[in-house]
């Protein structure tokens, strides 16, 4: 019942652009994303509500879908400082207060 | 600093011995979450209190885990005859519910790491 994120692993130039994936087996209420970097707690990005809407942070941008219970996390002209691993988290429809976050994926930009 | 505060940071253990940790959360935010990472692991998801409510508990969690979080204030998570699969971050985290709203952002404490040996 994880989410499960596509890719895993991404290794990127400065100034190339990143697609996150992240794919829900059940019907979500929102999606929240955050960044984590090697021994340092996750740090909240952006959160979407259900309704498709579409929110932007600077040059970080995501997307929910929630009829195909998916949601996108846009990077556009990565910088050095967007290293680290993805996750996406999720709360269902079924009134749990369950959090639950995305397999993660490992992004790594190159000067 | 105001931000989420754990204590110890890191924990090192013999098997079979007891463990607490503590979690101070931002001080007006009513709801609380404790999770457990592993290594390239997302977060696992815990427990959840609202104030001093404890909500949700994983079923993943065994009768060994307990937290508590009396006057709605800090928090505690005890780990009771530890086992070598314990070891891991234990991750406490934040958030300001608001009425009508699940889901908030949630603010991370820097965590706990255990080691049982």
């Amino acid at each position: 019942q994880q989410p499960v994120q596509s890719p895993q692993a991404v290794i990127l130039r400065e100034g190339e652009d990143a697609v996150i994936n992240c794919s829900s087996s059940k019907a979500l209420y929102s999606v929240h994303w955050y960044r984590q970097k090697h021994g340092e707690a996750p740090v909240f990005l952006m959160i979407l509500l259900k309704g498709g809407e579409q929110k932007g942070h600077e040059k970080i941008s995501a997307s929910f879908n929630e009829k195909k219970q998916q949601s996108s996390l846009y990077l556009t002209a990565s910088q050095l400082s967007y290293s680290g691993t993805y996750f996406c988290g999720t709360g269902t429809t079924s009134g749990t207060y369950k959090y639950i976050f995305g397999t993660g994926t490992r992004l790594k930009v190159l000067a | 600093d105001t931000g989420v505060s754990q204590d110890p940071r890191h924990k090192i253990t013999k098997r079979g011995q007891n463990v607490t940790f503590r979690c101070d959360p931002i001080s007006e935010h009513n709801r609380l979450y404790w999770y457990r990472q592993t290594l390239g692991q997302g977060p696992e998801f815990l427990t959840y209190f609202q104030n001093e409510a404890q909500l949700e508990k994983s079923r993943l969690l065994s009768d060994r885990f307990s937290a508590e979080r009396p006057k709605g204030s800090f928090s505690t998570l005890e780990i009771q005859r530890t086992e070598q699969g314990d070891s891991a971050m234990y991750l406490c985290a934040s958030s300001l519910g608001l009425a009508g709203f699940l889901y908030n952002e949630q603010f991370f404490g820097p965590g706990t790491r255990l080691t049982v040996l």
